[in-house]
């Protein structure tokens, strides 16, 4: 049974033109969100996380909204550039992400974006 | 500040042979993990270290897979026998342990690509 999912395989965008990369959650105990971005032949970069305490944290470019009452989140990137197609992994994991807890993670989503 | 170090990149083997992994964390970072991440899969956890002590290997297949990670620093991965199943990536990560923050985030090596034939 997958805790976290990402219904989207993949997500073609223009350049200068927003994203939206979309994860849904089961396990309501998950209190802490995180993004990662992967490029082939890396391992998955951290890009920007949120507690569950908050609804949107934003970091530059890139914004994760929380909808817990939805088991919902999102990252939006605005504006999207060529350097952005990657993977985008969402991950979750319980007890605020205290070290020790791992971390659960979706199947991913490849962004593409042209220019 | 160095990052998640990791080897070998690649490996080729046959199936029922042995293989051994490397991984050395950012340093300062007391925790360790060890994840399996399959073709068009998300990673998995394998097993967690919090220094030098086991912290969760409730998914490690311990009949042919096995970690150490002694002084708390390197850790080593070991597949024997290796199965066909066992083809993946093959990443390591690490974290600060700072007790009641959110400074758990967790930063990946590179990988080591398995395949086993």
């Amino acid at each position: 049974d997958q805790q976290v999912k990402q219904n989207s395989p993949s997500l073609s965008v223009q350049e200068g033109r927003i994203s939206i990369l979309n994860c849904d959650y089961t396990n309501s105990m998950f209190d802490y969100f995180l993004w990662y971005k992967k490029y082939p032949a890396e391992g998955p970069t951290f890009l920007i996380s949120i507690s569950s305490i908050k609804d949107k944290n934003e970091d530059g470019r890139f914004t994760v909204f929380l909808n817990k009452s939805a088991k919902h989140l999102s990252l939006h990137i605005v504006p999207s550039q060529p350097g952005d197609s990657a993977v985008y992994f969402c991950a979750a994991s319980a007890f605020q992400n205290q070290a020790g807890t791992a971390l659960i993670f979706g199947k991913g989503t490849t962004l593409s974006v042209s220019s | 500040e160095a990052g998640v170090a990791q080897s070998p990149r690649y490996k080729i083997i046959e199936k029922r042979q042995s293989v051994a992994f490397w991984c050395n964390p950012i340093s300062g970072h007391a925790t360790l993990y060890w994840y399996q991440q399959i073709l068009g899969q998300g990673p998995k956890l394998l097993i967690q270290f919090q220094n030098n002590g086991v912290v969760d290997d409730s998914q490690l297949p311990k009949d042919r897979f096995s970690a150490e990670r002694l002084k708390g620093v390197d850790s080593t991965l070991k597949i024997q026998p290796a199965k066909l199943e066992d083809s993946a990536v093959y990443l390591c990560a690490s974290s600060l342990r700072l007790a009641g923050s959110s400074q758990g985030t967790q930063y990946f090596g590179p990988g080591t690509r398995l395949l086993v034939l």
